[in-house]
């Protein structure tokens, strides 16, 4: 089946600086990617997702990129700021159609801190 | 719109014991899931459903059982709780399995003593 990894699993970071969050997959045929943030005691908010027809993402501050020869993926926020504090997860998917049962398998996770 | 609304929040369990963690959503959404957080190991699916009266088993399902009699409704359950079932708990659901993304609930925190 699956599987994803993650890396780094801890990332710190001085305001307005950028951070870079790497996820690495396993299945050829994995075609959605969504990106959570998961603040102190909540539950995961998709921020981001990408699919497998498309290179790169971008939503104001936070971007995502795919390598679909290399199977990985990227996370990227620039001119961070302290409220982007949180943990965040990648994840993948297989999407087939009528079929689909949307089921996503997550990364590990990567705790950002984000200093003022 | 409450969203996906999971009760209790907070369990202590001690062990063999069983319990129901409620999940419920108001979006008419026909996809749901239920996903166990760890340390360092990101979520992990349990069960899932596709809609009323389906279910299927995710990558962890032993220990665990879920029923959907109903689209608002899935409920999961532990029977004779063991020390490993301590983790934290997530519901999600989505429209369909070509939508874009979860909606989470906010989390029960479960800890077998």
């Amino acid at each position: 089946g699956e599987n994803v990894e993650q890396h780094p699993s801890t990332l710190s970071v001085q305001e307005g600086d950028s951070a870079v969050i790497k996820c690495t997959y396993s299945d050829s045929a994995s075609n959605y990617f969504p990106w959570y943030k998961q603040e102190l005691g909540k539950g995961p908010q998709l921020i981001i997702d990408i699919r497998s027809n498309v290179g790169e993402k971008k939503d104001q501050r936070i971007a995502v990129t795919l390598n679909k020869t290399a199977k990985h993926f990227s996370l990227h926020i620039t001119e961070t700021q302290p409220e982007d504090s949180a943990v965040y997860f990648c994840a993948a998917s297989i999407h087939k159609g009528s079929s689909n049962t949307g089921k996503l398998i997550f990364g590990q996770g990567t705790t950002l801190q984000v200093k003022p | 719109n409450a969203g996906v609304t999971q009760t209790p929040k907070f369990r202590i369990l001690k062990i063999g014991q069983s319990m129901t963690l409620q999940c419920a959503q108001d979006m008419n959404h026909n996809y749901m899931y239920w996903y166990r957080q760890d340390p360092g190991m990101g979520l992990k699916l349990i069960y899932y459903s596709v809609g009323a009266g389906i279910t299927d088993k995710g990558e962890v399902p032993n220990g665990y059982n879920v029923s959907r009699s109903t689209t608002e409704d899935f409920p999961l359950r532990l029977e004779l709780a063991a020390p490993s079932q301590t983790s934290v708990y997530f519901c999600a659901s989505s429209y369909s399995g070509t939508s874009y993304g979860y909606t989470f609930g906010s989390g029960t925190r479960l800890t077998v003593v």
